[in-house]
């Protein structure tokens, strides 16, 4: 089992343009859950999908911010107009039945914006 | 709203000691709790997950206490080796919603 698999694991954009980062859970998990970790500062909750659902996107800003998690292949976290201050770390989690047996986290995007 | 807090936010001591790690949050109303460790530049690998009817869990070296009634969670790692040298993250999990909220961490360095 692979784990989860982040892709790309570094990613620069200019601003204005639009990065897309990608999420493979773990096989068997039906639950992704998207985190960013700005410079200096703890993870914070953007959003939680389930195939072709999302659950709770509490926590994803109000603009250029989305999300999905299609019936087949990964999770996209998609921004757009990206400007510096999205410059941050982008975690995906997966669980297979929500938080019962807990997280599995990813290794990251690192998202910087020139 | 939860808050989780982490003290100290860096800690040094050296190699062989044991140590405790502090989690400290203001809602007792949790569904688990999760530590982690994170590598500089790398992911989080999930080191114990306590369920709220628990009042520990053990893995090797490592073994965390939950006390909801307090707002504590603490983190006991024995014989520190130089490879446990990593930030510390405890994560709660509240009822009512999916969300993890975390603690900043604490910077952990074992001194050869």
């Amino acid at each position: 089992n692979a784990g989860v698999m982040q892709n790309p694991r570094h990613l620069v954009r200019r601003r204005g343009q639009e990065a897309r980062l990608r999420c493979s859970p773990m096989k068997g998990h039906s639950h992704v859950y998207w985190y960013r970790q700005l410079p200096e500062e703890g993870l914070k909750f953007m959003v939680y999908l389930q195939k072709e659902n999302i659950i709770d996107e509490s926590g994803m800003p109000k603009e250029r911010f989305s999300a999905e998690f299609p019936k087949e292949g990964p999770s996209i976290l998609r921004i757009q107009q990206v400007v510096r201050g999205d410059s941050a770390a982008y975690f995906c989690a997966s669980s297979p039945i929500g938080r019962e047996g807990g997280y599995t986290f990813g290794s990251g995007t690192r998202l910087t914006v020139v | 709203k939860q808050e989780v807090t982490q003290i100290p936010a860096a800690l040094s001591v050296p190699e062989g000691e044991n140590l405790v790690l502090n989690c400290s949050f203001t809602d007792s109303a949790i569904y688990n709790l999760q530590w982690f460790r994170q590598d500089p530049g790398k992911g989080l690998t999930s080191l114990l997950l306590i369920q709220s009817s628990q009042r520990e869990q053990t893995s090797g070296r490592l073994n965390a206490s939950l006390d909801k009634s307090s707002g504590r969670s603490t983190l006991y790692i024995a014989a520190s080796q130089p490879g446990d040298s990593a930030t510390y993250l405890c994560a709660i999990s509240n009822f009512g919603n999916e969300k993890l909220t975390f603690g900043t961490g604490t910077r952990l360095t074992i001194i050869p």
